[in-house]
């Protein structure tokens, strides 16, 4: 199976502009959680998605959104760029049917986002 | 309150030697627990976990991880590291008790450890 792919991988924007990431699970994956990582903080769960519906959201502002697509590619937006928006934007995805999760993440290889 | 500790910002171990990275951890209920490693400009890639039954558990690349209730811990060993080995371990626990406890939402990580093998 193909893992998770994320696109683009690399991307630099100025300060308020806005941006949109984009990830597509593992084929079968219906659950799909982006993480923001940073050297300080770590990784910081964002939000989660299940059949197209979030589940949770992190601690962030909301100029970060995100949705699932009825085919499970899930995308995030990040509106307004702040300097400390800069980071590693990661996806996982899972293996989640109703009650059944497995609960191990598949990530993709991130987003690299730089803000100037 | 909930919490994973990794105790060590940076582990060093000469190859071929055996390596330990610590993770120890508090949760109100049964833990599950994992271990990820991320290669630089990778994102992360699932080693093992511990959801029930035997202490040690065994994962990918070698790597075994022993649950210890009494120390709440779940250190990830390996018995003789490889250069290739070096990379950033992250350890993350989910609360079984904890509402709602199959989200994402509810998954504490821990800061990370950079293992560094020298050859």
């Amino acid at each position: 199976k193909a893992g998770v792919t994320q696109t683009p991988r690399y991307l630099i924007k100025t300060r308020g502009q806005q941006v949109t990431l984009s990830c597509s699970p593992i084929s079968g994956h219906r659950s799909v959680s982006w993480y923001q990582q940073t050297p300080g903080q770590g990784l910081q769960f964002l939000f989660e998605y299940f059949s197209e519906t979030q589940r949770n959201k992190g601690n962030f502002p909301g100029r970060f959104s995100g949705r699932q697509f009825s085919n499970s590619r899930s995308e995030m937006n990040v509106s307004t760029l702040e300097l400390g928006d800069s980071a590693l934007y990661l996806c996982a995805s899972s293996l989640t049917s109703g009650r059944v999760s497995s609960y191990e993440q598949y990530f993709g290889p991130g987003t690299r986002l730089t803000v100037t | 309150a909930q919490s994973v500790a990794q105790p060590e910002d940076q582990v060093n171990v000469a190859e071929g030697n055996p390596l330990t990275v610590k993770c120890t951890y508090s949760v109100s209920g049964n833990p599950y627990l994992f271990w990820y490693v991320q290669y630089p400009n990778r994102g992360l890639q699932f080693l093992l976990k511990y959801i029930t039954g035997d202490n040690l558990v065994k994962g990918s690349y070698g790597f075994e991880a022993e649950f210890n209730k009494s120390q709440t811990s779940f250190h990830l060993k390996k018995p003789s590291a490889l250069v290739s080995d070096s990379a950033l371990y992250f350890c993350a626990v989910r609360d079984l008790w904890a509402p709602r406890m199959d989200s994402n939402y509810q998954l504490i990580w821990g800061a990370g450890t950079k293992l560094i093998i020298k050859p």
